[in-house]
C-alpha cells in the first residue's frame, strides 16, 4: 500500500531563508509527483508536477526534485517571502492521487 | 478556459440529511475525481470516473457515499443520512486523461451539526 509522508510537520522561519521540505513514498510504480500549496480555508493550487521518468522540476524560486528508485522527492524554496506561508502537500499520482499530511510553513518578516 | 467549478462551497446539514455536492470538470477532461479533506489532514481520494464510467470507489467510507457521472462531465457526489464524522473538505478534480496532472476545485466544505 503505498504511503506518503512528509517532514517537517511545521516549519517557522525567517524572511529570506532558503528552505527544504521533504516527500517521502513507499511505492515507486507512480506516474508523476505533484507538489501543492493550500492556503487556510482555500482549495489545492498545484505548484509542480515531476513526471516519474524526470529528476526535476523548476518554476521561479521553487525547485523540486524526484528520486523515484529511493522514494524521495524534495521542494526547494529560495529567499522565502512572508506571501509563501501556507501548507504545502505532495502527492503521488498512482491514477489517484495520495497524499502527504503536509508541511505547515510560517515565514515571518 | 474555466477551471473546475464546485458548488455550493459551504454546506450545513443536520444530522440525517442527504446532501448532493456537484462538480464541473474542465471542458474535455475525461478523468475525474473526488477526494475528502478532514480538518488538518491530507485530501483522501474517494472515487474516480473516467468518462462515465465509475473505475474505483474503493475510498467511499460507506454505503451512504454515492457518486455519479451519467453523461461523462458534471458529477455528483451525494450522502445519505449524513453524520457528524462527515464533516469535511470534499474536493474534485480533473485530468485530461489517466495518470495525467490533475487540477482542483475550490472545494465544498460540508458541516454536520
Amino acid at each position: 500500500k503505498q504511503e506518503v509522508t512528509q517532514i517537517p510537520a511545521a516549519l517557522s522561519v525567517p524572511e529570506g531563508e532558503n528552505l527544504v521540505l521533504n516527500c517521502s513514498f513507499t511505492d515507486s510504480a507512480i506516474y508523476n509527483l505533484q507538489w501543492f500549496r493550500q492556503d487556510p480555508g482555500k482549495g489545492l493550487t498545484s505548484l509542480l508536477l515531476i513526471q516519474s521518468s524526470q529528476r526535476e522540476q523548476t518554476s521561479g524560486r521553487l525547485n523540486a526534485s524526484l528520486d523515484k528508485s529511493s522514494g524521495r522527492s524534495t521542494l526547494y524554496i529560495a529567499a522565502s517571502q512572508p506571501g509563501d506561508s501556507a501548507t504545502y502537500l505532495c502527492a503521488v499520482n498512482t491514477d489517484k492521487l495520495i497524499f502527504g499530511t503536509g508541511t505547515r510553513l510560517q515565514v515571518f518578516p | 478556459g474555466a477551471g473546475v467549478s464546485q458548488s455550493p462551497r459551504y454546506k450545513v446539514a443536520k444530522r440525517g440529511q442527504d446532501v448532493a455536492l456537484r462538480c464541473d470538470p474542465i471542458s474535455g477532461h475525461v478523468s475525474l475525481f473526488w477526494y475528502q479533506q478532514a480538518l488538518g489532514q491530507g485530501p483522501e481520494f474517494l472515487t474516480y470516473f473516467q468518462n462515465e464510467a465509475q473505475l474505483d470507489k474503493s475510498g467511499l467510507p460507506s454505503d451512504r457515499f454515492f457518486a455519479e457521472r451519467p453523461e461523462g462531465s458534471v458529477s455528483t457526489l451525494k450522502i445519505q443520512r449524513t453524520q457528524q464524522e462527515d464533516s469535511a473538505v470534499y474536493l474534485c478534480a480533473s485530468s485530461s486523461e489517466r495518470g495525467n496532472e490533475q487540477f482542483f476545485g475550490p472545494g465544498t466544505r460540508l458541516t454536520v451539526l
